[in-house]
């Protein structure tokens, strides 16, 4: 079955360290996207990969840094730039038409402790 | 910044009952979306409505979309338990096809 994997689905941090959030899909989608989401809030956007090797920062990059060296993967760092890490990470993937209907990951949990 | 804005924030219905959730949004569209997060999970499509449509049918869920007042509006019919759960609209731009998603409605159902 086709399909978007994050992994692993919980992550713990110290501080100060760099940690990497995976995510793999199998559904030839062109673009790759990841978000940020807090307790009871929205999605708030990361990077985006609308082709291989190439990403964009989106609202929130700041202690951030992805790669994008092949179209089943995008994974996402999380530097110890990032000062407020802990939060509830997806990723998702779309076709690049204009429909923009996203496939989503079910998400890493990461705690600093 | 939040492109869609949902409300309300929270809503709790006894089952079999209608639940009637609401979206804003500020710049022109091609699309929007809504979707639907079980807690801790990620977020699964439910349905797209095009800039030129102004209502769409799938299953039990009803949206309707008004371009000039930039709003759209989802109907949940006869509310299981099992629609309990998160909902969120999202909304490209005219310049590409990345969304921006609104901060949800939280959804109980009691059975």
């Amino acid at each position: 079955d086709g399909g978007i994997t994050q992994s692993p689905k919980y992550l713990f941090r110290k501080e100060g360290q760099n940690v990497t959030l995976s995510c793999e899909q199998n559904l030839n989608h062109d673009a790759m996207y990841w978000y940020r989401q807090d307790p009871g809030q929205g999605l708030r956007l990361i990077y985006y990969s609308q082709i291989v090797n190439d990403f964009q920062k989106g609202d929130i990059a700041e202690g951030y840094s992805v790669s994008r060296e092949k179209k089943e993967s995008f994974p996402l760092t999380v530097t110890s730039a990032q000062k407020n890490p802990t939060a509830f990470y997806l990723c998702a993937s779309s076709t690049s038409d204009k429909t923009g209907r996203y496939t989503f990951g079910s998400g890493t949990r990461l705690t600093v402790v | 910044s939040q492109q869609g804005e949902e409300d309300p924030q929270a809503l709790s219905i006894q089952e079999g009952e209608n639940a009637t959730m609401n979206c804003s949004y500020k710049t022109s569209i091609n699309n929007l979306q809504w979707y639907r997060q079980n807690s801790g999970r990620g977020l699964v499509h439910l349905i797209l409505i095009r800039s030129n449509e102004r209502e769409k049918h799938s299953g039990r869920l009803r949206v309707t979309l008004d371009t000039s007042k930039k709003s759209s509006s989802l109907l949940i019919t006869a509310s299981r338990a099992a629609d309990t759960a998160s909902y969120f609209c999202a909304t490209d731009k005219n310049a590409g096809n990345m969304l921006t998603f609104g901060g949800g409605t939280r959804l109980m159902v009691k059975p």
